[in-house]
């Protein structure tokens, strides 16, 4: 069983459309969390959200809405998509606590042509 | 502002090489501290963390971390690596008792050779 699954795995797709990304863990966890690795491998928090609710939104770019229906799902959806949006995309989760470690999804590899 | 330096970009060993891989953060306060590894194609997993206690916390795969406070340092070390830890180290601080925000260094990227 997968902890934290993301849906796409792989997604090609042209400047200026409108594209979702799906995260769902089954962790029980309360907190999730999305992440954005650009092609030098670095690590970004864009989001996270605890029970639902946005804690932190680090000045992302508001074509980005992330929306969470119930703590087990947080997904992403991206408008007017762009060039610079090309990156893999890492959903995470984890128990509420600094100490708490966070489990992450398989990433979703965005690419716009 | 927190912050998080990995120092080592690329680092090239051969099989049953020492490793150390550095890891320094800015931050005042109570911190947690990780390392997460990231095998190609592969999702980040944690390889060990550190949040009280003895400052020398041991992982999986026979990795081992030292917190040292004074330096604001948390060190990765391995006694004698393998060709599959090829991969992709963070070093990842988050601040005080219900952080929401996992901060990463830049990574390093180790290629251990046959």
């Amino acid at each position: 069983d997968t902890a934290v699954s993301q849906t796409p795995k792989y997604l090609v797709t042209q400047m200026g459309n409108d594209k979702s990304i799906k995260c769902e863990q089954n962790l029980g966890h309360d907190t999730m969390y999305w992440y954005k690795q650009d092609s030098k491998k670095f690590l970004k928090i864009m989001f996270s959200y605890n029970n639902k609710e946005l804690i932190i939104n680090e000045t992302v770019p508001n074509r980005f809405s992330p929306k969470s229906p119930d703590k087990a799902h947080l997904n992403l959806h991206i408008n007017s998509l762009e060039l610079g949006d090309s990156a893999v995309y890492f959903c995470a989760s984890s128990h509420v606590g600094g100490n708490s470690e966070a489990f992450f999804g398989q990433g979703t590899r965005l690419t716009v042509v | 502002a927190q912050s998080v330096s990995q120092h080592n970009h690329h680092v090239i060993l051969s099989e049953a090489a020492s490793l150390e891989l550095g890891c320094n953060y800015s931050y005042g306060g109570t911190v947690n501290l990780f390392w997460y590894v990231q095998y190609p194609g592969q999702h980040l997993q944690l390889l060990l963390k550190y949040f009280s206690g003895d400052p020398l916390v041991k992982g999986i795969k026979g990795f081992e971390a030292e917190f040292i406070k004074s330096k604001f340092s948390f060190n990765l070390r391995k006694p004698s690596v393998q060709w599959s830890d090829t991969a992709e180290y963070f070093c990842a601080v988050n601040a005080g008792d219900s952080s929401y925000k996992l901060i990463f260094g830049s990574g390093t990227r180790l290629l251990v050779r046959p």
